[in-house]
């Protein structure tokens, strides 16, 4: 089953604007949950991560949003930029592997 | 110092062909992980290693998977008789504690079996 479930699959915002990824999961267990970014060709590399006794975290144009009761989480972009396109995975993990979404291939047009 | 590297970068096998997939972790990183990622999905976990000790290896697929990291440091993934299935990218990544969701991900190895 899948534990993390994100969505949208893919987006596209004119550069400037503000993607919002979201991200579900199952599992109360878990006690922190980050925020990946991939460019192709790469590894993925840890941009940002909260834990659930945190509603909100902010680290340069990167937010996550965290709603406990909902289970749900969320990345927002601040003033994005063409450097920001690349592949976004949330994530969860308690005393076990990370358990990853599927991503969100975010494209950032000039 | 340097990142997480693995080599080969790109790896071409015939099926039923015998792979191995290598990984230098970060120095001084304690716990070191491989995943698969298949195209357009997130990564999936195979195998923990915590120094040399495998404390887990629930992800890998089959028997015909198999990881080592004899003296705590570099670590091999060898896939046996390869299958199609197996093609994908396979990541390895290290942290310093244990299961920490503080991980660095090398480049990866991207698996085609043809």
């Amino acid at each position: 089953q899948q534990q993390v479930k994100q969505s949208p699959q893919s987006l596209i915002v004119q550069k400037g604007g503000i993607p919002i990824i979201n991200c579900a999961y199952e599992n109360t267990a878990f006690d922190y949950f980050p925020w990946y970014q991939q460019f192709p060709g790469k590894g993925p590399a840890l941009l940002i991560a909260i834990r659930p006794d945190v509603s909100e975290k902010k680290e340069g144009r990167f937010t996550i949003s965290f709603n406990k009761s909902a289970k749900q989480f969320s990345l927002h972009i601040m003033d994005s930029q063409p450097g920001d396109s690349a592949t976004y995975f949330c994530a969860a993990i308690r005393d076990t592997p990370l358990v990853f979404g599927k991503g969100t291939r975010l494209s950032v047009i000039a | 110092g340097a990142g997480v590297s693995q080599s080969p970068r790109y790896k071409v096998a015939k099926r039923g062909q015998d792979v191995a997939l290598r990984c230098d972790p970060i120095s001084g990183h304690v716990s070191l992980f491989w995943y698969q990622q298949a195209l357009g999905q997130g990564p999936e976990f195979l195998t923990y290693f915590q120094n040399e000790a495998q404390l887990d290896k629930s992800g890998l697929p089959s028997d015909r998977f198999f990881a080592e990291r004899p003296e705590g440091s570099v670590s091999t993934l060898k896939i046996q008789r390869t299958q199609q299935e197996d093609s994908a990218v396979y990541l390895c990544a290290s942290s310093f504690g244990g299961m920490s969701y503080e991980q660095y991900f090398g480049p990866g190895t991207r698996l085609t079996v043809t």
